[in-house]
């Protein structure tokens, strides 16, 4: 079993959508948790990270944490063709050393 | 400030060469990770340098990658000899420190091996 699940999608919106990306895990030990927007032939960007449960927002994108359920989800309100990306999640543990475990990636297309 | 920057872009070579990938990350920053993305995976951990220390190099697949970081700048990761299954992308990125809200990553080299 895979340590983080996450649908590849591919997932397409019309312009102005509301968009849920989402991120199941299974270690309990994850503490820090990032989202990252990838466009094609460019490396990851970090666009978000929170730490524990709750909630994050910045402009038009809202992180959440349920720890408990061990779930996470990216919003991307007011969609525009510009977010059109690939979107990662990816965890750190505790223990140091920072290592990122990585979703598989989710296909936005936000169509005009 | 420059961002990580990996080169070359792109390299396709036969199996059984040698192959060496490079990766200069943000000036000052002592934290450097190799990352690699083979067809249809995650994005895997392969190692850590702290300055010229390897920290982590748990996600190393096997002797045949050997990454080294002389002076704690810029770093490479050689690949000898290359199977087919090396093919991939393989990214570098760099933190100032341990923080733990992620790092910068560099666009990545699009090693293809035939």
């Amino acid at each position: 079993q895979k340590e983080v699940e996450q649908d590849p999608g591919p997932l397409s919106v019309p312009e102005g959508a509301i968009v849920s990306l989402n991120c199941t895990y299974s270690n309990s030990a994850f503490q820090y948790f990032m989202w990252y927007r990838q466009y094609s032939r460019k490396g990851p960007e970090l666009l978000m990270y929170t730490y524990s449960s709750g909630n994050k927002e910045d402009g038009r994108f809202t992180a959440q944490v349920d720890k408990s359920s061990k779930y996470i989800s990216l919003f991307i309100r007011d969609s525009q063709p510009s977010d059109s990306a690939t979107y990662l999640c990816a965890m750190i543990g505790t223990g140091g050393y920072n290592k990122l475990i990585f979703g598989a990636g989710t296909r936005l297309a936000v169509h005009p | 400030e420059a961002g990580v920057t990996q080169f070359p872009s792109h390299s396709v070579i036969e199996k059984g060469q040698t192959v060496t990938l490079r990766c200069d990350p943000i000036s000052g920053h002592d934290n450097l990770y190799w990352y690699r993305r083979v067809m249809g995976k995650e994005i895997k951990f392969l190692l850590h340098f702290v300055k010229e220390s390897k920290q982590d190099e748990s996600g190393m697949p096997n002797n045949r990658f050997l990454a080294e970081r002389t002076g704690g700048t810029y770093s490479t990761l050689k690949v000898q000899p290359a199977e087919l299954e090396d093919s991939g992308v393989y990214f570098c990125a760099s933190s100032q420190d341990r923080g733990s809200y992620g790092y910068t990553f560099g666009s990545g080299t699009r090693l293809t091996v035939v």
